[in-house]
C-alpha cells in the first residue's frame, strides 16, 4: 500500500502522559501536514513540512505539541504532558506541490483518547 | 480565523436523488476543494476548483465557485448508498509564502436505499 500511514490507530493515555504519533507519507510527496480533528468538526491545521523544514504553526500548537521532520520522509507528532482536551483524531497528510496540484492525500489518523 | 461554513448541517434523501450541499468563506482564496469522509475514516480529496474557475464537473460531481459572493456548492447526482459520508469543503488561503487549507465542519450526507 502506497497511501500515507499512521501510527498508532489508537491511543489511550493517562492525563499528564507523553504520546508521540508517526505518520509515514506517500513516498515522493515533499510536504507534511498535521490536523486534530475532534467530534462533528471538520480538521483543523496544525503544521505543516517542506522536506524536513517546518514551516507553519498553528496558534492551536501549544508549547506542550511538538512535530519533527527530521529527514524529510517519516513525520512524529509529540504531545507532552497531555490533558483532556487533547482528546482527538489526529490526522497526517502529504502532497507534491507542482504546478496545478494541490491535492491532499489523508492518513486513516490516530484517535488519541486521555482519560 | 477564517473557516468555510457548510450548509445544510445534515442532509437525508433517497437513493437516486441529488445532493446539493453549500459551502461560503470569508477572505480570498487560491482554491476549494471538497473532501468525503466515512464514518471514523480519513478524508478522500474528491474535487479541486480553482479561484479562476466558475464550474467543474467529475463524474457525479458537479461543483460551483462563486468568488463574488464567497460560496461554492457541491451536487451529486444520482446519489448512492455508498455515497452516505460527511462532506467537507476546505478553502486553500495563502500565509506569507505558504499556503494553509482551512475545512468547514462539514454536511454529514446519509443516502437512504
Amino acid at each position: 500500500d502506497t497511501g500515507v500511514s499512521q501510527n498508532p490507530r489508537h491511543k489511550i493515555t493517562k492525563r499528564g502522559q507523553n504520546v508521540t504519533f508517526r505518520c509515514d507519507p506517500i513516498s515522493e510527496h515533499n510536504r507534511l501536514y498535521w490536523y486534530r480533528q475532534t467530534l462533528g468538526q471538520g480538521p483543523e491545521f496544525l503544521t505543516y513540512f517542506q522536506n524536513e523544514a517546518q514551516l507553519e504553526k498553528s496558534r492551536l500548537l501549544s508549547d506542550r505539541f511538538s512535530a519533527e521532520r527530521p529527514k524529510g520522509s517519516f513525520s512524529t507528532l509529540e504531545i507532552q504532558r497531555t490533558e483532556q482536551g487533547d482528546s482527538a483524531m489526529y490526522l497526517c497528510a502529504s502532497s507534491i506541490r507542482d504546478w496545478g496540484n494541490y491535492e491532499q492525500y489523508f492518513g486513516p489518523g490516530t484517535r488519541l483518547t486521555v482519560t | 480565523s477564517q473557516q468555510g461554513e457548510e450548509d445544510p448541517q445534515a442532509l437525508s434523501i433517497q437513493e437516486g436523488e441529488n445532493a446539493t450541499m453549500n459551502c461560503s468563506y470569508k477572505t480570498s482564496i487560491n482554491n476549494l476543494q471538497w473532501y468525503r469522509q466515512n464514518s471514523g475514516r480519513g478524508l478522500v480529496h474528491l474535487i479541486l476548483i480553482r479561484s479562476n474557475e466558475r464550474e467543474k464537473h467529475s463524474g457525479r460531481l458537479r461543483v460551483t465557485l462563486d468568488t463574488s459572493k464567497k460560496s461554492s456548492s457541491l451536487l451529486i447526482t444520482a446519489s448512492r448508498a455508498a455515497d452516505t459520508a460527511s462532506y467537507f469543503c476546505a478553502t486553500e488561503i495563502k500565509m506569507d509564502s505558504s499556503y494553509k487549507l482551512i475545512f468547514g465542519s462539514g454536511t454529514r450526507l446519509l443516502v437512504r436505499p
